[in-house]
């Protein structure tokens, strides 16, 4: 069935560092690929999304770019802040699941000051 | 809009007792989920509902977990009994068909002692 699989946490950061969160995924067909983020104490948000092939999302200084070839879906950011401190959760939504969306373990970002 | 509005935010109740969690979905919105989140086990899907039809309960754990969404703008999770294995955070999101992102409420934090 479709998966998603992300880098393992914490990834601890120094502020003004750049980021990068791996994420690969398993799908049937042509998924929509999304990010979200959770704040401790928050439900997820969305981040960034991308519903095609060499579709790039943005927000936020966020970046992801949907690679068909390589089924990845990798989030980066230049210049991370204390702030950016959250989970990211990678997700993704097929044509047959039925509006429901597959996310991936989470990767906990910590950035130190 | 409000976003998605969950109720409680937190119950602490003791093994046995029967637990109804509360979820009022975004006005128009035409899916809704719950999930599970625990440190050990992620998001866990457990039911989503379309057009307050449920369309897939594949995730609920066992018959102790219920769902129900008797109209469009409110639904439950009941657990009866609870055990203390189903402490968690339990998250409602609801979405709009075509659009494909879900959009969380802040959860229900539920201790069973």
């Amino acid at each position: 069935g479709d998966s998603v699989t992300q880098m393992e946490g914490p990834v601890t950061l120094s502020e003004e560092a750049f980021l990068t969160i791996n994420c690969t995924y398993t799908a049937t067909g042509y998924p929509s690929l999304f990010w979200y983020v959770q704040y401790p104490g928050e439900g997820l948000q969305l981040l960034l999304k991308a519903t095609k092939a060499d579709d790039k999302g943005s927000n936020k200084g966020f970046e992801a770019t949907y690679r068909k070839e390589t089924t990845s879906f990798h989030l980066e950011k230049g210049s991370v802040q204390v702030s950016d401190s959250a989970v990211y959760f990678c997700a993704l939504s097929g044509g047959n699941q039925g509006g429901k969306l597959i996310f991936g373990q989470g990767t906990e970002l910590s950035v130190k000051p | 809009d409000a976003g998605v509005i969950q109720s409680p935010r937190h119950e602490v109740t003791e093994m046995g007792q029967e637990v109804t969690l509360r979820c009022k979905p975004i006005s128009g919105h035409d899916y809704l989920f719950w999930y599970r989140q625990t440190m050990m086990r992620g998001l866990e899907l457990l039911i989503y509902f379309n057009n307050n039809v449920p369309i897939d309960d594949s995730g609920m754990p066992e018959d102790r977990f219920s769902a129900k969404m008797p109209n469009a703008s409110f639904s439950t999770l009941k657990i009866q009994p609870s055990e203390p294995r189903d402490s968690a955070v339990y998250f409602c999101a609801s979405s709009l068909a075509g659009l494909r992102s879900l959009f969380f409420g802040s959860g229900t934090q539920l201790s069973v002692l």
